[in-house]
């Protein structure tokens, strides 16, 4: 079946700082790949997409690529903010069978 | 704001009980979507409607009941309640269009005394 695995956290950073959060998929053919994100008391809502191979999601600072080879879609932005503190989730979707979702990566940004 | 609602957005009970969560989609959304987030379970999708019928079923537990109405709001019935119980319940809904965005709900915290 379909399964993402990204780092978990959490993941401690301080403002302005790069950052990476891993994210690898295992699903058959060519599913779409997705971050969301939940800040605290909220909902999930999509960071960004990608739909096929190469693609680049990008979106409030935030890029990741689709790298088929690899099977990975790792999040990035250049600079943090405090403001980027949440929970990040890698998602794929396959057909019909729905969103999978990793176990999240809370992330938290220091002044 | 997702335009997804859910109610209610604190529940407190015993353990044994039942109770109901429910979700109105977005207008015009037809699929809806439940999944449980807890601690040391993540993110788990329990079920999934489109337009009123049962469309994809995950990790939900036989003491869990769902349903899509007419109206597309959706219900999602959890009985004889265990501590384990405890969580937070997100309902999501899309188009169905298969791009696979969800919008979120701002979810139901399940406390289980």
């Amino acid at each position: 079946g379909n399964s993402v695995t990204q780092m978990e956290g959490p993941v401690t950073l301080s403002e302005e700082a790069f950052l990476t959060i891993n994210c690898t998929y295992t699903a058959t053919g060519y599913p779409s790949l997705f971050w969301y994100v939940q800040y605290p008391g909220e909902g999930l809502q999509l960071l960004l997409k990608a739909t096929k191979a190469d693609d680049k999601g990008s979106n409030k600072g935030f890029e990741a690529t689709y790298r088929k080879e690899t099977t990975s879609f790792h999040l990035e932005k250049g600079s943090v903010q405090v403001s980027d503190s949440a929970v990040y989730f890698c998602a794929l979707i396959r057909g019909a069978d729905g969103l999978t979702f990793g176990k999240g990566t809370h992330l938290i940004i220091q002044p | 704001d997702s335009g997804v609602t859910q109610t209610p957005k604190h529940l407190i009970t015993a353990t044994g009980q039942r109770v109901t969560l429910r979700c109105s989609p977005r207008s015009g959304d037809l699929s809806v979507y439940w999944y449980q987030q807890s601690l040391d379970q993540g993110l788990q999708f329990l079920i999934q409607y489109y337009n009123g019928e049962e469309r994809a079923k995950g990790n939900i537990l036989e003491r869990f009941s769902a349903q899509q109405f007419p109206d597309l709001h959706s219900e999602l019935n959890l009985s004889s309640l265990e501590l384990g119980d405890s969580a937070l319940y997100f309902c999501a809904s899309t188009s169905g269009d298969g791009t696979g965005e969800l919008f979120f709900g701002e979810g139901s915290r399940l406390t289980v005394l």
